[in-house]
């Protein structure tokens, strides 16, 4: 089975705090995503990797980063949170069929 | 602009009964077209999905219906359950990267 973990369940930061969400899985796939999740908008692309250190634009990308220097690992960066960015926050891995989803991570900017 | 338009955002179905859910898409170059289910707590999963060159695909009590002319599609879920409550996502994808538009979702709850 593909595991998609993610470094954190709940996440509670601050203003102006730098934030890191880490996305881990094991299958070897070539591209991962972040999306974000919103009661009423669904599921909203972030940003995508297709392959190490290489990294494209989704629809909402305002705000935030994204690292990856392994291809197994694939970091979502805030670099300055802001209570508009409070969220669930979904990484996801894929194969031609099917997009494998972690837990996700519920942040939580005060 | 909302590539894939989901209708309803909510749905309250009796046990036993049929649920609906519509999906529209404007964009002819999706060639695949997904639907996830998710669990609270639980990131969504893949339930069932089609492809634009056959009108239904059935698993179990679940089939997709598609309507490439009309670029419309809808999930059933015949003999709904307590178990089936969850949100349902229809999702679109196409082009490069294996890059999925979704839907907004439709949370379903099936109430014995």
């Amino acid at each position: 089975d593909v595991k998609v973990t993610q470094s954190s369940r709940y996440l509670v930061k601050r203003t102006g705090e730098k934030v890191f969400l880490e996305c881990v899985q094991d299958m070897d796939h070539e591209n991962m995503f972040w999306y974000r999740q919103d009661p009423g908008l669904g599921l909203r692309l972030i940003y995508f990797s297709y392959d190490v250190k290489m990294k494209e634009k989704g629809d909402i990308p305002e705000g935030y980063s994204v690292s990856r220097e392994k291809k197994e690992r694939f970091s979502l960066i805030l670099e300055s949170a802001s209570t508009n960015q409070t969220s669930m926050y979904l990484c996801a891995t894929t194969t031609e069929a099917e997009q494998f989803f972690g837990p996700g991570t519920r942040l939580t900017v005060l | 602009q909302q590539q894939v338009k989901q209708s309803p955002q909510s749905l309250i179905v009796q046990k036993g009964g049929i649920s609906i859910i519509n999906c529209a898409y404007e964009n002819t170059a999706f060639d695949y077209f997904p639907w996830y289910q998710q669990f609270p707590g639980k990131g969504p999963a893949l339930l069932i999905a089609i492809r634009p060159d056959v009108s239904e695909k059935k698993e179990g009590r679940f089939t997709i219906s598609f309507n490439k002319s009309a670029k419309q599609f809808s999930l059933h879920i015949m003999d709904s359950q307590p178990g089936d409550s969850a949100t349902y996502f229809c999702a679109a994808q196409g082009g490069g990267y294996q890059k999925v538009t979704f839907g907004i979702g439709t949370k379903l709850q099936v109430i014995p």
